[in-house]
């Protein structure tokens, strides 16, 4: 069965740093990816998505992802995050099947201090 | 854009009654919905797929006699929590495809619904 792993569970930043969130799923066939954001108080919102193609995907709010076939990585990266990041996001593979579930990792609270 | 409107978004309710969640797809046609459960500081999980003019279909563990869902038309699907109790209290949130849009069209989610029953 598809599974999702979220490493980070809390992370911590300041303004202007750099961050990355780990994404790694169990798969072998081919994969459609997500990273959906929930600000605090809001419903879950699409950032990105990789179906195909350019492994570089560039989302919305200066967000990308990069899918690495071979680590079965999809990590989340943003250059400088901002204190409105703060929110928490979940990765999320799209399972096999007549329903298409997504699956979903257990999500990384990102908190940005100004 | 497409929009899953979810309604209530916050309902109390004593233990033993039965709580009615509706997830609606405003503008576009839905045949099939997600009924997710988000534990505090866990992520979602995936309760049942809701299938319009059929019967749900549930994820391990779930019990369909307590969670009950039904899909009466393209635009809404209903979750009612039966014989509520404490350890039901959650937030639930719904989703759904505009297979209008594709195959590969994303999931719009609904805002979620907190569940406190005390």
């Amino acid at each position: 069965a598809q599974s999702v792993s979220q490493h980070n569970h809390h992370v911590i930043l300041s303004e202007a740093a750099s961050l990355e969130l780990g994404c790694n799923y169990s798969y072998g066939g081919t994969v459609n990816l997500f990273w959906y954001v929930q600000y605090p108080g809001q419903h879950l919102q699409l950032l990105l998505k990789y179906f195909s193609g350019d492994p570089l995907v560039k989302g919305i709010k200066g967000f990308e992802a990069e899918f690495i076939k071979s680590k079965f990585s999809f990590n989340l990266r943003k250059p400088s995050v901002q204190w409105s990041d703060t929110a928490e996001y979940f990765c999320a593979v799209l399972a096999s099947g007549g329903y298409n579930k997504l699956i979903f990792g257990a999500g990384t609270r990102l908190a940005v201090h100004p | 854009g497409a929009v899953v409107s979810q309604h209530p978004s916050w309902v109390i309710c004593k233990s033993g009654t039965s709580v009615k969640i509706e997830c609606r797809s405003l503008d576009f046609q839905a045949t099939t919905m997600f009924w997710y459960r988000q534990f505090p500081k866990q992520s979602l999980m995936l309760m049942a797929t809701s299938n319009e003019g059929s019967k749900a279909t549930y994820e391990q563990g779930v019990e369909k006699d307590k969670f009950l869902i039904n899909h009466a038309s393209l635009t809404l699907s209903t979750l009612t929590v039966t014989s509520a109790h404490p350890e039901d209290s959650s937030f639930y949130i719904c989703s759904a495809r505009d297979w209008g849009s594709g195959e590969n069209s994303p999931l719009h989610f609904g805002n979620g619904t907190r569940l406190t029953v005390t």
